[in-house]
Parts: C-alpha cells; structure tokens; sequence
C-alpha cells in the first residue's frame, strides 16, 4: 500500500500570502497519478488538480501542483477568504488508492 | 448535468448491515466507473471499492474484502453498496463518486454522501 504523509498537519496564514503544501510518499508513485482535493466542513472533496499538475475544469490560476516520485506540492499563489479548507492529496497508481491525512488551512 | 444522489442516513446497530444507493443521472451510466469511499470523522477518506457498471466488474480494498459487496440496477442507474458486520469502526460518511474519464481513479463528481452511524 502507498502511504502519502501530508505537512504540515495545519497551517496558519492570512489571506494575500502564499501557501505551500506537501505530500511525500511511499514508495513513489507516478506523477500522472497525484491528485489534490479542496474538502471543507459538511461538504465532499472538490477536485483540484490530477497527474500532479493539471487543474480540474474551474480551479484558479493561483492554484498550481508540481512534483514526482516520492515528493509532491500543491501551492497556492495569494489566498482568497475562500481557500481556508482541508486539503488533501491522493494517489491512484496502485490499488487500494490512498488519501494522505490532510493540512488545514487556517485563517491568521 | 452529472449528478450522483445518495440515500439518506443510517443508524444500525454492531453486526447489522447497511445498504447505501447512488442514483446517477445526466450521463451514460454503463460509460464510467463508480467508485465508493468513506471518510470517519476527523479523517482523510478511504478508498473501498469499485465497480463497472457495464458488466458488474468490482475491485474491492483488501481489508474491506468478505464484508462489502458492490451491484447496479441499469435500469434504474443506481448503484448499491452493501457492507455487513458493521462496528464502532465503520461510522463514517460514505460516498460514491466518478471520474473525468471511464477508467480515472480520481473524482470530480460526488455524492452528497450518507451517514453511517453504528451504536448499540
């Protein structure tokens, strides 16, 4: 089973700054099959970016995925009030595919 | 549009069984796999299983395997998950989802999801 470690586990900043998150995992897996999803409270994942880097259908520019192998990054560029949410990433390259445990996204 | 609708919540008691729906509409329900994930409170979500609803074909997480059993009703595009022995360990919101493409293994449509309580 691949085991994806998300960091941090939360992170607190105001909007207007960039974000940096990661997921490392192990062992590697390929970079076409990385996704990260957006959850907030009472609502299901939203899909924000697959084969790593690649925004789904309606995301914003200011959200970007970069990484392969074992190290993988989803970064947002200058944070809007609507992007404090759970992230998670996610890997589909071998079954069963596997969710990290998710960073918060917290407001300073 | 694509729209997956899941049945309402349940509360069921240790060693009871559950069966949770996902009706599908707005596209070609034999055309895309469906998958079934759940998510307990305060965690990232567990991929359990999925099934192809063209022919029936399933693939279930090995640690859920004798206790889960997915099916379909064409005629009806809705898809079933039935997980049985039910404990503590099994309350969470289940959902179904779907992907872009007929054979992704990442979601861009969900259910509303359902939950599952299990209490005695």
């Amino acid at each position: 089973e691949i085991v994806l470690t998300q960091s941090p586990g939360t992170l607190s900043l105001s909007p207007g700054e960039r974000a940096t998150l990661s997921c490392r995992a192990s062992p590697g897996v390929g970079s076409n099959y990385l996704a990260w999803y957006q959850q907030k409270p009472g609502q299901a994942p939203r899909l924000l970016m697959y084969g790593a880097s690649t925004r789904a259908t309606g995301v914003p520019d200011r959200f970007s995925g970069s990484g392969s192998g074992t190290d993988f990054t989803l970064t947002i560029s200058r944070l809007e009030p609507e992007d404090f949410a759970v992230y998670y990433c996610q890997q589909s390259g071998g079954s069963p595919f596997t969710f990290g445990g998710g960073t918060k996204l917290e407001i300073k | 549009q694509v729209q997956l609708v899941q049945s309402g919540a349940e509360v069921k008691k240790p060693g009871a069984s559950v069966n949770v729906s996902c009706k599908t509409s707005g596209y070609t329900f034999t055309n895309f796999y469906i998958h079934w994930l759940r998510q307990a409170p305060g965690q990232g979500p567990e991929w359990m299983g999925v099934i192809d609803p063209s022919g029936s074909r399933t693939t279930y997480a090995q640690k859920l395997q004798g206790r889960v059993t997915m099916t379909r009703d064409t005629s009806t595009d809705t898809v079933f998950m039935e997980l049985s022995s039910l404990t503590s360990g099994d309350t969470a919101v289940y959902y179904c989802a779907r992907g872009p493409f007929r054979g992704s293994n990442w979601y861009n449509y969900w259910g509303q999801g359902t939950l599952v309580t299990v209490s005695s």
